[in-house]
């Protein structure tokens, strides 16, 4: 199984909202990654989850938490959004978890829309 | 921090041809450097990488070459087909980090 799973895939929010996206992989990866990707640019870095651990948080606004339950899952919970977050939101895994020498694995993402 | 440069970024090569991206890198403790792809509706997905004790590696239709003196790597697609047509990124990242900075992307379109 090497699967990196995203739900939901399309989400429509308020501004007052709150929501949340969720992710899993089963490969027994020990870094996971929320990465934010608006239209015709590359994806830009929100957090990483090593062994569980907040490891890097990009200096994202704190209407964005991420949460990791378990080595398996990873969410990110979303509260007083802005339209401006509307982008498509992709979780990935790797291998390792303490330094990064291989492959990232992403889901097929959540895209976002905030009315 | 690092930066990568990523050139052209959009390319349209005919069935058949060839397509070469290039992209550059400034830091030069940077030794991992993967390529992605991205189809329409998709997350990327890793083709091929290398890492800076290579200077080339190759594919079936999938080559990359680096430069660790100049700071840049190419993608090489020859004989392109249709299914090719997608946006690829270049990305560049140190050991012992977790993170990998990504090119602007190249959409590769291949026509039939």
């Amino acid at each position: 199984d090497t699967e990196v799973t995203q739900t939901p895939k399309h989400l429509v929010m308020g501004m007052t909202n709150k929501k949340s996206l969720k992710c899993e992989q089963h490969m027994g990866h020990r870094a996971m990654y929320w990465y934010k990707q608006k239209a015709k640019k590359p994806p830009e870095l929100m957090f990483v989850y090593s062994y569980e651990k907040l490891s890097i948080n990009e200096s994202v606004p704190s209407r964005f938490s991420p949460e990791c339950p378990n080595s398996s899952l990873l969410n990110l919970h979303l509260h007083a959004l802005q339209p401006e977050d509307s982008a498509l939101y992709l979780c990935a895994s790797s291998q390792e978890g303490g330094g990064f020498t291989g492959e990232l694995f992403f889901g097929e993402g959540s895209r976002l829309t905030v009315l | 921090g690092e930066n990568v440069e990523q050139h052209p970024s959009t390319l349209s090569v005919q069935e058949g041809d060839s397509a070469v991206i290039k992209c550059t890198y400034s830091d030069s403790a940077s030794n991992y450097f993967p390529w992605y792809k991205q189809e329409l509706g998709k997350g990327p997905q890793l083709i091929i990488d290398i890492r800076s004790n290579v200077g080339e590696k190759k594919d079936q239709r999938i080559a990359v070459t680096l430069n660790k003196t100049a700071k840049h790597f190419s993608l090489h697609i020859t004989e392109t087909q249709p299914e090719d047509s997608a946006v690829y990124f270049c990305a560049a990242s140190i050991s012992a980090g977790n993170m990998l900075t990504f090119g602007g992307g190249t959409r590769l379109m291949v026509k039939p």
